[in-house]
């Protein structure tokens, strides 16, 4: 089975720096996919990014960007020039790809609480 | 492009009684559509897989008595809280599986569910 580990439950940020949100895992599998959502206050589940796991290139959308070492199991998300609007829960997420023993299904870190502070 | 909706978003129900909760995906089929329970400021939990013309599969702990869901459609799937408690009360957020090949998942609104 797979586990997904966020080991910071709250972070804030002052408005326009960076902050780093951190994610383990843990698989035996070998073709992934990660994901980081976010929820703000309405709830609803918003896709930040993914990575697949056979690219070595790191993922980025505009002022998100991930680190993925896989060999560390590791996929942080970077935020740069933080806006108000990034305050939400943050989700770190595992899926197995194609032959995978839980195809399809999402598995969640705890998550983090992330305030932007202007 | 790639919408769900669920319905309603906010229920009150009193003990005893059963409520039921839609998941539609409005632009696409899905053929596999997923159930979460959320308490707050906690993680989403799966509570069962399911697949259209087929009973689901329920993750370990689950009532599948208590959690009826059906998919009859490759649009439609619902979950129905049989006998419902306070206990009960939580935040159920549905998904769609976008398909082979895209390898997301979609997700609803959320419905809030209080049980009085």
């Amino acid at each position: 089975a797979q586990t997904v580990t966020q080991s910071q439950p709250e972070m804030s940020v002052q408005e326009a720096e960076t902050v780093t949100l951190s994610c383990t895992y843990d698989t035996s599998e070998n073709n992934y996919y990660l994901f980081w959502y976010k929820q703000p206050p309405s709830r609803q589940m918003i896709l930040v990014i993914r990575q697949e796991a056979y690219k070595q290139q790191n993922a980025t959308e505009n002022r998100f960007s991930v680190n993925f070492q896989k060999a560390a199991k590791s996929f942080s998300l970077k935020i740069s020039d933080s806006q108000l609007g990034d305050t939400a829960m943050y989700f770190c997420a595992f899926m197995t790809g194609a032959g995978g023993t839980s195809y399809g299904k999402l598995t969640f870190g705890q998550g983090t609480i992330l305030t932007v502070h202007p | 492009g790639a919408v769900v909706s669920q319905h309603p978003s906010w229920v009150i129900c009193k003990s005893g009684t059963s409520v039921k909760i839609e998941c539609r995906s409005l632009d696409f089929q899905a053929t596999t559509m997923f159930w979460y329970r959320q308490f707050p400021k906690q993680s989403l939990m799966l509570m069962a897989t399911s697949n259209e013309g087929s009973k689901a599969t329920y993750e370990q702990g689950v009532e599948k008595d208590k959690f009826l869901i059906n998919h009859a459609s490759l649009t439609l799937s619902t979950l129905t809280v049989t006998s419902a408690h306070p206990e009960d009360s939580s935040f159920y957020i549905c998904s769609a599986d976008g398909g082979q090949g895209i390898w997301e998942q979609y997700f609803g609104p959320g419905t809030r569910l209080t049980v009085t």
